[in-house]
């Protein structure tokens, strides 16, 4: 069984700061991929990043860049120039290359401060 | 804006009826799965649907049902609802394990 820990409930930072959400999991699988969603207030799941296991580079999007280490099963994402529209429940998940099923952890609340 | 569209956005019901809940998935994607997330929580697996087959499902008992119609649209229906079927059903579609692209959500209160 696959299993995704975000250690961190809460999270804040100052407007245009840089933080950083963190994000373990487990699997046994060596073949997989990761994902961080944000969900605003809104309520809809929003692709922010994903990475590719067999790939040693991190995945950057525009501010969101991701820190993967395979080794520790750590995946954490970085959040430059915070921006309050960034504010949001943000979610580490995984899938299994040939599963159906994406495993998400318990979330992170990141609050921007203006 | 994803493109994946679920109706309706909220809905109350009453324990013991039943509710089916839509889905249109993202133009050119065949796979719908189905999540459940309550309060405070992450999202959890309910099933998925691949052409219209079911193709995997979560550890949710057997009056969660599903559907997947050719044009990929998809419905959740649950029977006998309890308390604890209350949540956001989130539906999301993809075409590989490149990433789901999720709906807005169904809140469904069950009173």
């Amino acid at each position: 069984a696959q299993t995704v820990t975000q250690s961190q409930p809460e999270m804040s930072v100052q407007e245009a700061e840089t933080v950083t959400l963190s994000c373990t999991y487990d699997t046994s699988e060596s073949d997989y991929y990761l994902f961080w969603y944000k969900q605003p207030p809104s309520r809809q799941m929003i692709l922010v990043i994903r990475q590719e296991a067999y790939k040693q580079q991190n995945a950057t999007e525009n501010r969101f860049s991701v820190n993967f280490q395979k080794a520790a099963k750590s995946f954490s994402l970085k959040i430059s120039d915070s921006q309050l529209g960034d504010a949001a429940m943000y979610f580490c998940a995984l899938i299994i290359q040939g599963a159906q099923k994406l495993v998400f952890g318990q979330g992170t609340r990141l609050t921007i401060n203006p | 804006e994803t493109g994946v569209t679920q109706s309706p956005t909220h809905l109350i019901k009453t324990r013991g009826q039943q509710v089916t809940l839509r889905c249109s998935s993202q133009s050119g994607h065949n796979t719908v799965s189905w999540y459940q997330q309550a309060l405070g929580q992450g999202p959890q697996f309910i099933f998925q649907y691949y052409r219209e087959e079911e193709n995997g499902r979560g550890n949710f008992p057997p009056r969660f049902s599903g559907l997947q119609f050719p044009n990929y649209s998809s419905e959740l229906n649950v029977n006998a609802l309890e308390l604890d079927d209350s949540a956001l059903y989130l539906c999301a579609s993809s075409l590989n394990e490149g990433g789901e692209y999720f709906g807005p959500g169904t809140r469904l209160t069950v009173t």
